[in-house]
């Protein structure tokens, strides 16, 4: 068991410019969660997947975030434009019935945007 | 929104001495209760959780207790070790989504 794989560890992008964080969930977990950890707020959930269909998306930010899962072995987290505010670590955690009790995380990508 | 406030940001003690980290919570649909540990340049790790149906669960070293009429938990980490230090988040959920506190850095001193 690999836990969960998150890719690239590190990323550094320019403003501006398009950035895609890589989730692979544990093998048979049905949950996907993404967070941003940053020093000012912590972690903020950003959105939630069940079965591959998106359930709730209340913690992405409304322009540049989005979150996709084509299927049951990873998601995406892809931003668009980015801003130096979006510098932050991104965490994906798998759960295997979607509760809120067997998150596993992985390791985070960490996005410097310059 | 829900929010979990997380108490102490920093907290020193001694190897051998007792720790304990305090967090409050707002919502009262608030069920379940988990523990995370981050060390320098990884993920969270699940170390401890309790569920709003108990108000103590011990665990080898770790205590966790919850008072839910104060909306109140904490963790008690026993005879700490160097390995201990760490951030620490304290963490409150209703059906799947968990809400963190913003971290206690812990650091174990020899």
């Amino acid at each position: 068991n690999a836990g969960v794989i998150q890719t690239p560890r590190h990323k550094v992008t320019g403003k501006g410019q398009e950035a895609t964080l890589w989730c692979e969930p544990i093998s048979g977990h049905s949950a996907v969660f993404w967070y941003r950890q940053t020093i000012v707020q912590g972690l903020e959930f950003l959105t939630y997947f069940r079965n591959q269909a998106p359930i709730d998306d209340s913690g992405m930010p409304k322009e540049r975030f989005s979150a996709q899962m084509p299927n049951q072995s990873h998601s995406t987290l892809k931003i668009q434009s980015t801003q130096p505010q979006d510098s932050a670590v991104y965490l994906c955690a798998s759960s295997l019935h979607g509760g809120n009790s067997d998150y596993t995380f992985g390791s985070g990508t960490r996005l410097l945007v310059i | 929104g829900e929010k979990v406030e997380q108490h102490e940001s920093t907290l020193s003690v001694r190897e051998g001495d007792s720790a304990v980290i305090n967090c409050t919570y707002t919502d009262t649909a608030s069920s379940y209760f988990p523990w995370y540990k981050q060390e320098a340049g990884k993920g969270l790790h699940f170390v401890i959780d309790i569920r709003s149906n108990v108000d103590r669960k011990q665990s080898q070293r770790l205590i966790v207790l919850l008072d839910k009429k104060a909306k109140r938990f904490s963790l008690h980490i026993t005879a700490t070790q160097p390995e201990d230090s760490a951030i620490y988040f304290c963490a409150a959920s209703g059906a799947y989504k968990v809400i963190f506190g913003k971290g206690t850095h812990l650091h174990v001193l020899p």
